[in-house]
Parts: C-alpha cells; sequence; structure tokens
C-alpha cells in the first residue's frame, strides 16, 4: 500500500517561514495526487487549509500557501504565528483512494 | 454554514459491529463525496472510505473486507459499518465532505472504544 511521508516535527521562530513536505513512496507527486493540507490542534477535529495543491479553503490565512517542491507537496508558512502551532497533515489522492501522511509536529519557539 | 455531527455508540465489544451516523445539515446532500476517517489515540489520520452522492464507493483496502459506507439522502445522513472489530479499532471517528479534489468540512468526531 502506499506510503505518504512528512517530517515527524519542525520548529520554527515567530516570525519566520517554514516548509513542510509530503511524499510518496509511489514517486514525484504530481498535480494528478491533488494535494490536501490540514492542520489539527489538540482535542479539536482537522481542519482543511489547502486542496488541489494550492487552491485555499475561504478561510485559510494568507500566510499559508502550497505547492510541488522537488518532487513532493509542500506547505509554507510566511510569518509564523504562536496559534500555528499544531499537527499538520498532508492528504494524497491515490488511484481513486485517498491517503494521508503521518503528520508533522509544528512547533512555535 | 454546512455542519456534520457524528454520533454512535461510545463502547462496542470486541468482534461485534461499529455502527455511526453522521448528520449532515446547512448544506446540500448531493453532489458531494462524503468520507469517514479515523484517529487511534495519540495517532495519525486513516482514510476509511468514501460514498459518492451518485451511489459509487471506495474504501481503503486495509479496511475494504469489514467496511461498508452507505447514505440515507432522506435524511442527510452518512453512514459508517465496521464489522468484526479489534482493540485496534479504537479510535475517533470524524466524517467530512468533499468537493472540488478537497476535504473541506469536517465533523468534531466520534470516539469509540472497543472492550470487553
Amino acid at each position: 500500500q502506499t506510503v505518504v511521508t512528512q517530517e515527524p516535527s519542525l520548529t520554527v521562530s515567530p516570525g519566520g517561514t517554514v516548509t513542510l513536505t509530503c511524499a510518496s513512496s509511489t514517486g514525484a507527486v504530481t498535480s494528478g495526487y491533488y494535494p490536501n493540507w490540514f492542520q489539527q490542534k489538540p482535542g479539536q477535529a482537522p481542519r482543511a487549509l489547502i486542496y488541489s495543491t494550492s487552491s485555499k479553503q475561504s478561510w485559510t490565512p494568507a500566510r499559508f500557501s502550497g505547492s510541488l517542491l522537488g518532487g513532493k507537496a509542500a506547505l509554507t508558512l510566511s510569518g509564523v504565528q504562536p496559534e500555528d502551532e499544531a499537527v499538520y497533515y498532508c492528504l494524497l489522492y491515490h488511484g481513486g483512494g485517498r491517503v494521508f501522511g503521518g503528520g508533522t509536529r509544528l512547533t512555535v519557539l | 454554514q454546512v455542519q456534520l455531527q457524528e454520533s454512535g455508540p461510545g463502547l462496542v465489544k470486541p468482534s461485534e459491529t461499529l455502527s455511526l451516523t453522521c448528520n449532515v445539515s446547512g448544506g446540500s446532500f448531493t453532489n458531494y463525496y462524503w468520507n469517514w476517517i479515523r484517529q487511534p489515540p495519540g495517532k495519525g489520520l486513516e482514510w476509511i472510505g468514501y460514498m459518492y452522492y451518485g451511489g459509487s464507493a471506495n474504501y481503503n483496502p486495509s479496511l475494504k473486507s469489514r467496511v461498508t459506507i452507505s447514505v440515507d439522502t432522506s435524511k442527510n445522513q452518512l453512514l459508517l459499518t465496521l464489522t468484526s472489530v479489534t482493540a485496534a479499532d479504537t479510535a475517533v471517528y470524524y466524517c467530512a465532505r468533499e468537493r472540488s479534489a478537497g476535504m473541506d468540512y469536517w465533523g468534531p468526531g466520534a470516539l469509540v472504544t472497543v472492550s470487553s
């Protein structure tokens, strides 16, 4: 079965920029995998941020952006805020199904 | 504003069947994919499967033999059935709407514990 890999953890300073990535065991991630990104804070349901690689939900702050980078899907946070501390999950569409990555725990410190 | 709400028994015995309902309000039920996702305590998200309003379904291969997802359009409900449960099926279960290749709205989740 397809495995989707994310960095287990990253740390960023307030106001800084950080990029999270999402790789597929089947090869390069392309737009045809329709990468999605979600933010999850403790005790809460995931919140959708990005779909179809780079499209934002209506509620997604401007500092979040999605792209493809070096064969992976990427989520970039620019001007990180303390409230961005959370676990971030990517989702890839594979062969009609969907596969989540293991999540990246982002610490703002 | 679209709202999703999962409901069902919080405790299920091993080898029995888990059944959950997702009530959808504030929006159309048609022309969307409706997903179930779960999250074991302290772990990551796992996609269970989806049902398209038009009737087609697709399941995670690792769960396919035990899962059924259906919709009751008269009640705006998404239904999940998981048979022969074990402790490994203990998780928070979420329903989520999907449109334009994106899961946008999620329910708050329902914790189901498998224990005798």
